[in-house]
């Protein structure tokens, strides 16, 4: 079946300006997050939904950045005023939610994302 | 504390031998699920191995094992009979309690499988 899809690929902005990602999820996955990942680095968590529940924002590191997801599918990560240190790949994963902790998480293949 | 840890940023290994990739973790929680994924230098994400804190027996898929060892807060990547294309960076991840939020990855290492 269809996984993770992520859109765009690459997105290249000049500095101040607002971008928009999107996320489509794997369908049935109740669970969305967000990461992002600079260069030869790890995964820097960014926001999780599960469900109808309030999201998990914690890791959203300033209030430019904003995700909504709509109808329990659909994700959009949202970077207003973009800075050159938000240059990195945005990465959305979704997973089932099992009582035994086990769902494993399906990545997109990211959006490369470049401040200029 | 960092929830993973992994203290091999660049491994290499010989072609056809085995290779072990350390993870540790913290946690007070005592459910827990520690996940292992490979990233290609195209970027995918690709899931390898799971093991939750109460399987008693180490997780094995194909060529890829978890030495899972509870006390030591240890979750080490085994990969035997290493193929070129095993080259790759490795994340070890931790997702705490039976439905917790957040997955936290470690850094990564980057293995790469010597002819």
């Amino acid at each position: 079946g269809a996984g993770v899809s992520q859109s765009p690929s690459n997105k290249v902005t000049e500095k101040g300006k607002d971008v928009e990602l999107r996320c489509d999820p794997i369908s049935g996955h109740t669970a969305l997050y967000w990461y992002r990942q600079s260069l030869g680095q790890g995964l820097e968590f960014l926001i999780y939904f599960q469900g109808n529940s309030a999201p998990d924002k914690s890791g959203l590191p300033s209030d430019r950045f904003s995700a909504e997801r709509t109808g329990g599918s659909v994700s959009t990560l949202t970077i207003q005023r973009t800075q050159q240190e938000d240059s990195a790949v945005y990465l959305c994963a979704s997973s089932l939610v099992l009582s035994s902790g086990g769902a494993k998480q399906y990545f997109g293949p990211g959006t490369r994302l470049t401040v200029t | 504390a960092q929830k993973i840890t992994q203290t091999q940023p660049g491994m290499f290994v010989q072609e056809k031998e085995a290779v072990t990739l350390d993870c540790t973790y913290d946690t007070s929680d005592q459910s827990y699920g520690l996940f292992w994924y490979k990233q290609p230098s195209s970027g995918e994400m690709i899931f390898l191995i799971y093991q939750g804190s109460y399987d008693e027996q180490n997780a094995t898929e194909g060529r890829y094992s978890l030495n899972f060892q509870k006390a030591r807060k240890s979750a080490n990547l085994v990969i035997s009979a290493s193929q070129l294309g095993d080259s790759a960076m490795y994340f070890c991840a931790m997702r705490e309690g039976n439905t917790g939020n957040q997955f936290y990855f470690g850094t990564g290492t980057s293995l790469t499988v010597i002819p």
